[in-house]
């Protein structure tokens, strides 16, 4: 059974700070990678997705990276700002279906 | 991307009533859905898979008989929570798959408050 572990379950920050967070999967018969953000009391919006061939992907000041063999994946946000604060879930594709699993996420907060 | 709506965006009923929540795809049509929900510093947690014009599939230790899901057309699903419990309170998201790349698209989630 994949499990999906976040780290750290909080963050707080200064802004403009780099920072990275962290990702782990106990099955590497991965599909894709997804990192997602949900403000409180919100849904979800898909920030990155990996597929299992690739090594990183990059939007803007986010940049998320797969190492597969490892189970592991990063986010990376560069000059962090107050409006990046929120909760960030990192969720694994098994391979052959629609179904992800996610972690518990990491709950960012940028002080001004 | 996608756009995807919910509705209600939060409800409060009293235990034994039944709720309904709908999931609606606004830009595309959509074969498949899926219903999660997300108890307080808890994961999100898959319910079940919604597809167009034939039974959900339902994952381990849901009850597919009080989490009905109707998908009766390519831009609606619907969950209907049958005489809801207090521990049925949750947040509950539904998510649409798009393209072959497997990335699913959020809707902003429904608060459901048992009483």
């Amino acid at each position: 059974k994949q499990e999906v572990t976040q780290i750290p379950a909080a963050l707080s920050v200064p802004e403009g700070e780099n920072l990275v967070l962290n990702c782990s999967f106990t099955d590497s018969a991965i599909y894709n990678l997804q990192w997602f953000r949900q403000d409180p009391g919100k849904g979800l919006t898909s920030l990155l997705l990996i597929q299992s061939s690739q090594r990183e992907q990059t939007s803007g000041r986010l940049n998320a990276s797969l190492d597969k063999s490892s189970g592991r994946s990063t986010l990376y946000i560069a000059a962090s700002q107050p409006g990046d604060s929120a909760t960030y879930l990192c969720a694994v594709g098994r391979a052959g279906s629609y179904q992800l699993t996610f972690g518990k996420g990491t709950k960012l907060s940028v002080i001004p | 991307g996608a756009v995807v709506s919910q509705h209600p965006s939060r409800v409060i009923c009293k235990s034994g009533t039944s709720v309904k929540i709908e999931c609606r795809s606004l830009d595309f049509q959509a074969t498949t859905m899926f219903w999660y929900r997300q108890f307080p510093k808890k994961s999100l947690m898959l319910m079940a898979t919604s597809n167009e014009g034939s039974k959900a599939t339902y994952e381990q230790g849901v009850e597919k008989d009080k989490f009905l899901i109707n998908h009766a057309s390519l831009t609606l699903s619907t969950l209907t929570v049958t005489s809801a419990h207090p521990e049925d309170s949750s947040f509950y998201i539904c998510s649409l798959e798009k393209d072959s790349a497997y990335e699913q698209y959020f809707g902003p989630g429904t608060r459901l408050t048992v009483t």
